[in-house]
């Protein structure tokens, strides 16, 4: 079974910030990585998909990169709004797992 | 617009069946090539992918899971369903019901989430 890692697990960073959050795949899943934001209470929502594509919706402020094993999700400058765990997603095969999750907080 | 609605038992006892199903308003289960499946939290912990099922048929796992998880589409009620079997408290969480894209299996829209308590 592929597992997913993501890092930090957390992290509090400032308004105006840019953010990176790590995801590595235990085994090759070439592009096949999405990445989803919960907010407090509330039902994940999709930000990205094919590891670097932005949902329909979603600010330009968030984007993804990686191919294979190593994946990043980026906040160019971070929002009040984005406080969130963000969790990375594989899905080759039509087999998926979820990361552990990172929250984010506003120092 | 899409909407996805999960019910069932909020309480389950431990070593009996959960069952849940997700009713799809808004669009047909079995009109295009979609994925709708079920994913799980535990209170105050991460996302589980418990399976999806395809509009054909076809069904994917949790590896973890597999020996316990039944899903099934009832097109005539364009509904979905969840079978758990052999429950823990382990068991218990938020389960959700979404719909994945065709292309990318990834989940564009979530039923509002279901809490279920595994206890005596």
């Amino acid at each position: 079974d592929i597992q997913m890692t993501q890092s930090p697990s957390s992290l509090s960073a400032s308004v105006g910030d840019r953010v990176t959050i790590t995801c590595r795949a235990s085994q090759g899943i070439s592009n096949y990585l999405a990445w989803y934001q919960q907010k407090p209470g509330k039902v994940p929502k999709l930000l990205i998909y094919a590891a670097s594509t932005l949902q329909s919706g979603v600010p330009s402020r968030f984007s993804g990169s990686g191919s294979g094993t190593d994946f990043t999700l980026t906040i160019s400058s971070l929002q009040p709004e984005d406080v969130a765990t963000y969790y990375c997603q594989k899905y080759n095969s039509a087999l998926q797992a979820f990361g552990q999750g990172t929250r984010l907080e506003i120092k | 617009q899409l909407q996805l609605q999960e019910s069932g038992p909020g309480l389950v006892k431990p070593s009996e069946t959960l069952s849940l199903t997700c009713t799809v308003s808004g669009g047909s289960i079995s009109s295009s090539s979609y994925y709708w499946g079920w994913i799980r939290q535990p209170p105050g912990k991460g996302l589980e992918w418990i399976g999806s099922i395809y509009y054909s048929g076809s069904t994917y796992y949790n590896p973890s899971l597999k020996s316990r998880v039944t899903i099934s589409v009832d097109t005539s009620k364009n509904q979905f369903s969840l079978k758990l079997s052999s429950v823990t408290a382990a068991d218990t969480a938020v389960y959700y019901c979404a719909r994945h894209s065709p292309t990318d299996i990834v989940a564009t829209e979530w039923g509002q989430g279901t809490l279920v308590t595994v206890s005596s």
